[in-house]
C-alpha cells in the first residue's frame, strides 16, 4: 500500500548493533502500531502510538525503543540486536483507536536477520 | 497470552467450496477484525464487526460474532484458487486503550 512504506525492506546486522527501522504514513493517521511476526507466534504487538509523542508497550517490547516526534514517522530502534529479534517487522497505521476502531494499514514489512 | 485464537491453524479445501475459520478470545472487546495476509506481503483489511452486531457481509463473506461464546467465525463463500492466503482475527485489548492483538492466523489452501 503506497500510502504506508517500510525501510529497509531487508536487513541483516550482526548481534550487539544498534539498528533502526522506518515507517512513514503520508495519511496522517493517529495510531501507528508495531507488531513482530514470527512462525508459531503469529503476530506480537511490539509498541504503539496514539498520537505524536505518545507511545505505550505492546505485548513484547523489550530490547526495542520507539519515538515519534512527527504524525507520519514511527521509528523502531533494537538498540543491541540479539538473535531472538530475527523477525519479520510491520508497521501499520489506523484513524482511530479504542472504542471506534478503525481498520489497520500495513506496510509490506522488514524482513530482519541478526547473525 | 493471545487475545485471539484462530482454529483451525490450517485449512485445505478445493476451489468452489466453502471455507470457515473461527476466532476465540479471552476479554470483552468493542469490535473484532479479520485481516488477510498473502506470501510475503503486509496483511489487509477484510471486515470489521461491532460488539453489537451478530452479522456482517462483504461480498463472498460472512462473519459472525457471538460475544457470549466469545467467538467469531469467518465464512468464504464459493472460495477461489487466489483466496489461498493466512487469516488473522484482531481484537481490542480489554479497555479503550487503542492497541489491536492479533491471532496466531489460519492458513487457507485453495486447491485449483
Amino acid at each position: 500500500d503506497a500510502g504506508i512504506t517500510q525501510s529497509p525492506r531487508y536487513k541483516i546486522t550482526e548481534t550487539g548493533r544498534q539498528v533502526t527501522l522506518m515507517c512513514h504514513q503520508t495519511w496522517s493517521h493517529s495510531y501507528m502500531f508495531w507488531y513482530r511476526q514470527d512462525l508459531g507466534h503469529g503476530l506480537r504487538l511490539i509498541y504503539y502510538s496514539a498520537a505524536a509523542d505518545i507511545t505505550d508497550k505492546g505485548e513484547v517490547p523489550d530490547g526495542y525503543v520507539v519515538s515519534r516526534s512527527k504524525t507520519e514517522n514511527f521509528p523502531l530502534t533494537l538498540e543491541s540486536a540479539t538473535r531472538s529479534q530475527t523477525s519479520v517487522y510491520f508497521c501499520a497505521s489506523s484513524i482511530r483507536g479504542a472504542p471506534n476502531n478503525s481498520p489497520l494499514h500495513f506496510g509490506n514489512g522488514t524482513r530482519l536477520t541478526v547473525t | 497470552s493471545q487475545q485471539g485464537e484462530e482454529d483451525p491453524q490450517a485449512l485445505s479445501i478445493q476451489e468452489g467450496e466453502n471455507a470457515t475459520m473461527n476466532c476465540s478470545y479471552k476479554t470483552s472487546i468493542n469490535n473484532l477484525q479479520w485481516y488477510r495476509q498473502n506470501s510475503g506481503r503486509g496483511l489487509v483489511h477484510l471486515i470489521l464487526i461491532r460488539s453489537n452486531e451478530r452479522e456482517k457481509h462483504s461480498g463472498r463473506l460472512r462473519v459472525t460474532l457471538d460475544t457470549s461464546k466469545k467467538s467469531s467465525s469467518l465464512l468464504i463463500t464459493a472460495s477461489r484458487a487466489a483466496d489461498t492466503a493466512s487469516y488473522f482475527c484482531a481484537t481490542d485489548a480489554s479497555g479503550n486503550t487503542g492497541k489491536l492483538i492479533f491471532g496466531q492466523g489460519t492458513t487457507l489452501q485453495v486447491k485449483p
